[in-house]
C-alpha cells in the first residue's frame, strides 16, 4: 500500500530555531506538493514541484521559508527563523503528473508549533 | 484564476439519511473537480474526481458526485449518511491548462446517530 510519509509527525521548536520537513513522495510520482493548513486561512498551497524542478512557490514567505527535492524521494521544506504565526499542519502531497487530471495523494501531516 | 466555494461551513445530518455537501466552481475552460475527505489528525484522503463525460461521478465509500455544467456545481452526495462520515470536506478544482489545485474552505459534516 503505497503511502506518502513524513517527518517529524510532531515539532515544537523556539521562536528563532530551525525547523526542516521531509517528506518521501509515493514512487514512481513525479509532482509533490506542499500545504499548510491552519484553522484561520484553511489549506494553503506552499510550493510544488515537477520532476524536482521548482514550478511555483508563490505561496511560500520567501524571506524564511525553503522548499527542495534533492532527489526523487525526498522532499524537504525548512523554516529559518521559525515564528509562532508559522504553527500550523503541514502536509506534503504527490501525485503522477499525467496531464492535469491527476488526483493527489497527501502525507499524514507534520503538526509545527513555535513558542 | 480559479476559485471554489462552499457555501455550508458545517452540514448536520442524521444517520440513514441522504447527505449533500455543496461545492461551486469558477475556472475557464472545462474543469477537473475533485473531492477529498479529511479525518481528525489525518492527512486529506481522495474521494472521487470529475474529468469529462458522465456527469454523476462515484467514489469510494458510497459518495458520489453529480457535475452540473450550467451551475458551475459538483456536489457530493451521498443516499445513506454514516456517523463515520463526520469528517472535513474539500472541494478542489483544477484548470486542466494550469498546474495546481484551488482547494475550497472545506465543509465540516457531522452525522448525527
Amino acid at each position: 500500500d503505497a503511502r506518502v510519509t513524513q517527518t517529524p509527525r510532531h515539532k515544537v521548536t523556539e521562536m528563532g530555531q530551525e525547523v526542516t520537513m521531509r517528506c518521501q513522495p509515493i514512487l514512481g510520482h513525479n509532482t509533490v506538493f506542499w500545504y499548510r493548513q491552519t484553522m484561520m486561512q484553511g489549506l494553503e498551497l506552499l510550493a510544488y514541484f515537477r520532476n524536482r524542478a521548482p514550478l511555483d512557490d508563490s505561496g511560500m514567505p520567501k524571506d524564511r521559508f525553503s522548499a527542495e527535492m534533492p532527489d526523487a524521494t525526498l522532499a524537504t521544506l525548512k523554516i529559518q527563523p521559525s515564528e509562532p504565526r508559522d504553527s500550523a499542519v503541514y502536509f506534503c502531497a504527490s501525485g503522477s503528473g499525467q496531464g492535469s487530471s491527476y488526483e493527489q495523494y497527501f502525507g499524514p501531516g507534520t503538526r509545527l508549533t513555535v513558542t | 484564476a480559479q476559485s471554489v466555494a462552499q457555501p455550508e461551513d458545517q452540514v448536520n445530518v442524521a444517520e440513514g439519511n441522504p447527505l449533500t455537501v455543496k461545492c461551486t466552481y469558477s475556472v475557464s475552460g472545462n474543469p477537473y473537480l475533485f473531492w477529498y475527505v479529511q479525518y481528525p489528525n489525518r492527512g486529506l484522503q481522495f474521494l472521487l474526481k470529475y474529468i469529462t463525460g458522465d456527469n454523476l461521478v462515484k467514489g469510494s465509500y458510497g459518495f458520489e458526485a453529480e457535475f452540473n455544467k450550467s451551475q458551475t456545481s459538483f456536489h457530493l452526495k451521498k443516499p445513506s449518511a454514516l456517523v463515520s462520515d463526520s469528517a472535513l470536506y474539500f472541494c478542489a478544482v483544477r484548470d486542466p491548462d494550469g498546474q495546481n489545485f484551488v482547494f475550497g474552505p472545506g465543509t465540516r459534516l457531522s452525522v448525527l446517530p
